[in-house]
């Protein structure tokens, strides 16, 4: 069974800090590696994807990936408010298969 | 939402009751997906689509079929419905050559 495990949080940092989300994975063929973001009610928004390793900057969002550790991550600089939402992470296998799977997410509480 | 639509947006139907929900999409793209999402199992497929009438089977398919006869639209099928099948559900696309999921807006079904 692959499986993509995250700390379900709540994950609580002030306004203004840095917020650091992680993410680890079973399947050590794993080539590719998403992040999407979840507002309550809402639908998943994909915000970063990587696929080698080190890290991949995008404004405020940094991916960061190990595959030797299988292990990436998500930093958010300068986290507002509106920051504040589930992050799910999504690992697609090697091979030839669009399937991704999901880890149940990490919810953000950014604290005004 | 990436020029995709689902319909209807919320249903309640009762046990054992067929249900058919739709996915339409507007940007030509040749994969399309269907999740379910619970608390606790985040996302988790159920089947999807590589093309006209190309379809295969997800992680928790049991319950479940899909069509799909024309390029944007993607349908799932619950022959009788039960209570375990109460969920959000997602339609997802991407485009060939490009392994990004992109999300429309989701389905409540709840089962009575």
């Amino acid at each position: 069974q692959k499986e993509v495990e995250q700390n379900s949080g709540p994950l609580s940092v002030p306004e203004g800090a840095i917020a650091s989300l992680n993410c680890t994975y079973s399947d050590r063929g794993s080539q590719s590696f998403f992040w999407y973001r979840q507002y309550s009610g809402k639908s998943p928004e994909l915000i970063m994807s990587i696929y080698s390793n080190g890290d991949k900057e995008d404004g405020r969002f940094t991916a960061q990936l190990n595959k030797a550790s299988q292990y990436v991550s998500l930093l958010i600089r300068d986290s507002q408010p509106s920051d504040s939402a589930t992050y799910l992470c999504a690992v697609m296998g090697g091979g030839a298969t669009n399937k991704l799977i999901f880890g149940t997410g990490t919810l953000l509480a950014v604290q005004p | 939402d990436a020029g995709i639509t689902q319909s209807p947006r919320h249903k309640v139907t009762e046990t054992g009751t067929p249900v058919t929900l739709r996915c339409h999409q507007t940007e030509n793209h040749r994969y399309m997906y269907w999740y379910r999402q619970d608390p606790g199992h985040g996302l988790r497929l159920i089947h999807y689509s590589y093309g006209v009438k190309d379809t295969d089977k997800g992680e928790v398919s049991d319950g479940y079929s899909v069509s799909r006869s024309k390029t944007e639209d993607f349908l799932l099928t619950l022959e009788s419905a039960t209570s375990s099948q109460t969920s959000v559900y997602f339609c997802a696309i991407s485009a060939q050559g490009v392994e990004e999921q992109y999300f429309g807006p989701g389905t409540r079904l709840t089962v009575t």
